[in-house]
């Protein structure tokens, strides 16, 4: 497609289950990045790919949250046994390469609300 | 680790006003972005700066990257309506790999 999309848009879950967000970057980009987004506050590094591999993976909160990439496309966001601590935008973007001087583009996020 | 401290948090701005809004960091960074977001959507990249001192213009905005590598100034001329929402700086620093760190943001309002 022409922009990063992410799916779903809105989630709503109940405490402790299991979700999964799922992110497709701009075709031909190598290199995807996952960042959450609180109410009214700026974007947090959680972790990115290169390919299939995620080099840097400091962001996670916790080992509650996982993600994994493959065919250097797609990627999902999972995040386990959730607290309501989790609630926020998730926001996914991409880049040609994984390198300072190519931007990164976003999709408009997937809104997680758990009760 | 890195933080940004982006100013002002909110502005108020008349049509046909001139804003600014500013970026610094503790740390330098090798480049720094402007992004724009409007309401229920994801940041809109507005301007690139990579090397210190550049100055870059994208139709009324204009950014620049600061001598010092510490800080990134993003200025609207002649505003309408439509600049209202949530503007953001990023960088990545030296040792930051390939994350981009934020700021709070500044929400541009219009006055009433």
């Amino acid at each position: 497609g022409a922009g990063v999309s992410q799916s779903p848009s809105n989630k709503v879950t109940e405490k402790g289950k299991d979700v999964e967000l799922r992110c497709d970057p701009i075709s031909g980009h190598t290199a995807l990045y996952w960042y959450r987004q609180s109410l009214g506050q700026g974007l947090e590094f959680l972790i990115y790919f290169q390919g299939n591999s995620a080099p840097d993976k400091s962001g996670l909160p916790s080992d509650r949250f996982s993600a994994e990439r493959t065919g250097g496309s797609v990627s999902t966001l999972t995040i386990q046994r959730t607290q309501q601590e989790d609630s926020a935008v998730y926001l996914c973007a991409s880049s040609l390469a994984a390198n300072s001087n190519q931007p990164q583009h976003f999709g408009d996020g997937t809104r997680l609300s758990i009760l | 680790g890195q933080q940004l401290n982006q100013s002002p948090q909110s502005m108020f701005i008349q049509e046909g006003e001139d804003v600014s809004m500013n970026c610094t960091s503790s740390s330098i960074f090798n480049t720094w972005l402007w992004y724009k977001q409007d309401p229920g959507e994801g940041p809109v990249l507005l301007i690139a700066l990579y090397k210190a001192g550049e100055l870059t213009s994208n139709g009324r905005l204009t950014a620049q990257f600061g001598i010092t590598r510490k800080d990134s100034f993003l200025n609207i001329s002649a505003s309408i309506p439509s600049d209202v929402g949530i503007y953001f700086c990023a960088g990545n620093g030296l040792a930051a790999g390939n994350k981009l760190t934020f700021g709070g943001g500044t929400r541009v309002l219009v006055k009433p």
